[in-house]
């Protein structure tokens, strides 16, 4: 069955570390790869996506993601978040008329 | 500028009373979507539309129904037959072929049942 892990729930960091979130999926053939950002109250943004080629994206507002086949993982990074980062974040994979999402990751910011 | 009008924002209703929220777009987008969020779940698919008068299920259709008699609008009904209607729905729409699957979302539209 397709589906979509994001195995934190919750993560906090400090304002200007770094940052990974996870996700792992489950899919028949490569999927294009996406992920989304949602402020509270909002509709969901796009970050960045991942189709084809290179297995490193760069997305928008300094992020990126890197897809590794053999761990059916494309886990998103920032070098260095900022306060306005906080933000509830999903992973979702599929193609054609049909996209999955997680269940997402909420990031919490320390100053 | 081009994007996705839901309304309205919030929405509170009775018990056994059906509604209606809106999904505009200006996008010239074919399909178009509905998703229900609820904490910690995601997003669930409920209905998806690829072309004017044809739509489909999504993974949790029942006790909604959604119309789309043009290609900018994609109406979506909570009926009396939901049995936990309070969510937050969100429409979005996308191209069909090169490019299909990034999504546009609108900015939601939240639905309480008092």
């Amino acid at each position: 069955a397709q589906s979509v892990t994001q195995p934190d729930i919750h993560i906090t960091v400090s304002e200007g570390a770094s940052l990974e979130l996870r996700c792992n999926y489950s899919y028949g053939a490569t999927p294009y790869l996406f992920w989304y950002v949602q402020s509270p109250g909002q509709g969901l943004q796009l970050l960045l996506k991942y189709f084809s080629g290179d297995t490193l994206v760069q997305g928008i507002k300094g992020f990126e993601a890197e897809f590794k086949r053999s761990q059916s993982s494309f886990n998103l990074r920032k070098p260095s978040v900022h306060w306005s980062d906080a933000a509830e974040y999903f992973c979702a994979v599929g193609r054609d008329d049909k996209i999955i999402f997680g269940k997402g990751t909420r990031l919490h910011i320390l100053p | 500028d081009g994007g996705i009008t839901q309304s309205p924002k919030y929405l509170f209703r009775k018990e056994g009373q059906n509604v209606t929220l809106s999904c505009e777009q200006n996008l010239n987008h074919d399909a178009m979507y509905w998703y229900r969020q609820d904490p910690g779940q995601g997003l669930r698919l409920i209905y998806y539309s690829q072309i004017v008068n044809d739509f489909q299920k999504g993974d949790i259709a029942e006790g909604y129904s959604v119309s789309r008699e043009k290609k900018e609008s994609f109406p979506l009904t909570v009926t009396s037959a939901q049995k936990n209607p309070t969510a937050f729905y969100l429409c979005a729409s996308s191209r069909v072929g090169s490019g299909a699957n990034v999504l546009t979302f609108g900015a939601g539209s939240r639905l309480t049942v008092l």
